[in-house]
């Protein structure tokens, strides 16, 4: 069943903006990933953070995890047209092969 | 290199036909998956096999039937196909804990 929910659902922005995407869930998780999926290709993953972890960073990529809340989120910082694409959430629990998706955020960066 | 391949890129078939489609992943990963994603961009978990025995097996019409000949490669038959059945279907692979998952590149079904 279908678990992550990412909001907004889409957001433009100009380059060199940042661009901010939420993703709540329901259940407990042993991981939360972020994934990103460019227009006509596979899903790419971007970072992972761990339930017992709050903050990570990957370059210009800042993920959040607020386990109280059940939420996370994912900052790109000083945006590119090149991260115009699809954002995805998941999540594990159990064996963590299993991963429950979000709806995916769309993000359009405008040179 | 390619790390998860999938054949063929683009299927476009006519209802009732049969048809399969063709994963493989050169990572060394114990762990296979196939996803549907429609229109909407809705990514549902199909099946998963983890050396070459199967873990994950949601709601899927009989008519999907996966097959692992071996850990490197993880096929989809699909009987009868309907126009429902039109998506883009990806495989994905996976080792250890935690799981971060390598998606292939992706078959476009289109059912005429």
């Amino acid at each position: 069943s279908q678990q992550g929910e990412e909001d907004p659902q889409a957001l433009s922005i100009q380059e060199g903006e940042n661009a901010t995407m939420n993703c709540s869930y329901k259940t407990s998780i042993n991981n939360l990933q972020w994934y990103r999926q460019n227009s006509g290709r596979g899903l790419v993953h971007l970072i992972l953070i761990r339930s017992n972890e709050r903050e990570k960073h990957s370059g210009r990529l800042r993920v959040t995890l607020d386990t109280s809340k059940k939420s996370s989120s994912l900052l790109i910082t000083a945006s590119r047209a090149a991260d115009t694409a699809s954002y995805f959430c998941a999540t594990a629990a159990g064996n963590n092969r299993k991963l429950i998706w979000g709806l995916g955020t769309s993000l359009a960066v405008n040179p | 290199d390619t790390a998860v391949s999938q054949t063929p890129k683009y299927l476009v078939t006519q209802m009732g036909n049969d048809k399969s489609i063709k994963c493989e992943q050169n990572l060394g990963h114990d762990t296979m998956y196939w996803y549907k994603q429609d229109s909407k961009k809705f990514l549902k978990i199909m099946f998963s096999y983890n050396n070459k025995e199967l873990i994950i097996n949601e709601t899927v019409p009989n008519r999907f039937s996966p097959k692992s000949p071996d850990k490197a490669h993880l096929n989809l038959h699909i009987n009868s196909l309907e126009l429902g059945d039109s998506a883009v279907y990806f495989c994905a692979s996976s080792q250890g804990d935690p799981a971060t998952q390598y998606f292939g590149p992706g078959t476009r079904l289109l059912v005429l």
